[in-house]
Formats: structure tokens, C-alpha cells, sequence
């Protein structure tokens, strides 16, 4: 089946740095990857969509500026949490949608980020 | 995208059949029913989607009714790795477009008893 990776699996930061959440379909091309955020005890949220080549769009009450989508091939994308503060701990999962599985969305094993 | 509504939690004895009910009452005509699944700490799996025809696959069987207000999901055979959170998720068929991006709702977490 559709492979669909993330790295690093779990990262701890210290406030006030970024980190960088890689996405990455391992064995077929995503023009379109989605973001999800999921605090504890609490379901998945979409966080944005990313497609690439384009600018990413971004759900209500998301900042733009604080998380950063880049979507620079059709098998990476990346997201940025910029100055990171404790409220952002929580486990970032991404999903790419293949066009030829009646674009099923493909789920990564998430990112569990804690920030300090 | 319609609401749902699932119970919290299910107990079902491994080797049982797992039946998970949804209700979606107001589903609207060009709605599918999906399911996803979600294992403690990994990323949510796909499971089926149907519109109004009973569907089978290899992981799973749905069953929706005439009216389509409401769903179940059903496990034939249970194992304990089985053990998840599910979720019934109520939209138009997934189309390629910028709006394919999924709602979850609480979800039901099935604990499969050895």
C-alpha cells in the first residue's frame, strides 16, 4: 500500500526555536498534502492543506507566519513551527492524497513535538 | 460536511465480530460515509467509504441503512490489534479538490478484551 513517511518521529525543542516536520510519500507523487494537529485526548484538526508549487492554505485560526508549508516537490512536503512555544506541543500528523486511489489520503505515523 | 454522532467507547471480545454504529441523520444526497481508524500514537488508516450500497473489504464490512441516517462499521473477526479509536466521517466523495480535507469528530475507541 501507499506509503507516506514523517521525520523526525518525536523532537523536543526548547521555547522561542523552530522546528522542521518533514512529509514525505514514498512511493507514488503528492500534488497535495495535508496537515493535522492533535493534542491530547483530543481528535485530529486540519491545520492547513499544501500543494505544491503553491502557496499553502491555511484553516481558521491557524497563523500562517507561525507555521510554515512548503510543498517543493511532489513527494516533500514540510512544515515550520516558528518560534516555538509550550501551547505548540502536541503530535503533528501529515496525509497525501493520491489521485489515482480516488484520492485517498494516506497518513504519516506523526511527529510528537514537545516543546520545553 | 454532516455531523455524526458515535458512542465513546465499545468493549468487544477478541475473535467477536466489532460492530460500530454511527448516525448521521443529516446526511444529504451526494455524502459518502468513510472510516478511519486510529492506533494509539500512529497515524490514522483508511478503512472503507460507501454511499448507500453495503460495501465489503478486506479489513472490513459497512452496512448503511435504507435511509442512510445511520451506519455500522463491522470487524468480522477482532484481534487485539484491532484496539483503536474509529471514526465516521460524513462528506462529499473526495474529488481532488482544495477541499478534501478531513473533519474528525470524537470518535469511538474499541478495545478489543482477550
Amino acid at each position: 500500500g501507499a506509503v507516506v513517511s514523517q521525520h523526525p518521529s518525536r523532537v523536543i525543542c526548547k521555547s522561542g526555536t523552530s522546528v522542521k516536520i518533514e512529509c514525505r510519500s514514498l512511493d507514488f507523487q503528492a500534488t497535495t498534502m495535508f496537515w493535522y494537529r492533535q493534542f491530547p485526548k483530543q481528535s485530529l484538526m486540519l491545520m492547513a492543506t499544501s500543494n505544491e508549487g503553491s502557496k499553502a492554505t491555511y484553516e481558521q485560526g491557524v497563523e500562517k507566519d507561525k507555521f510554515l508549508i512548503n510543498h517543493a516537490s511532489l513527494t516533500l512536503s514540510t512544515l515550520t513551527v516558528t518560534s516555538a512555544h509550550p501551547e505548540d506541543s502536541s503530535f503533528y500528523i501529515c496525509s497525501a492524497r493520491r489521485w489515482d486511489r480516488n484520492y485517498e489520503q494516506y497518513f504519516g505515523p506523526g511527529t510528537r513535538l514537545t516543546v520545553t | 460536511d454532516a455531523k455524526t454522532t458515535q458512542p465513546p467507547s465499545m468493549d468487544c471480545a477478541e475473535g467477536r465480530a466489532a460492530n460500530l454504529p454511527c448516525n448521521h441523520s443529516t446526511i444529504s444526497g451526494n455524502e459518502y460515509v468513510y472510516w478511519y481508524r486510529q492506533i494509539h500514537s500512529q497515524g490514522p488508516q483508511y478503512i472503507i467509504h460507501g454511499l448507500k450500497n453495503n460495501e465489503t473489504n478486506e479489513m472490513a464490512s459497512l452496512i448503511i441503512t435504507e435511509d442512510r441516517k445511520s451506519s455500522t462499521l463491522i470487524l468480522p473477526h477482532a484481534t487485539l490489534r484491532d484496539t483503536a479509536v474509529y471514526y465516521c466521517i460524513v462528506r462529499p466523495q473526495l474529488t481532488g479538490g482544495g477541499a478534501d480535507g478531513l473533519t474528525f469528530g470524537k470518535g469511538t475507541h474499541l478495545i478489543i478484551q482477550p
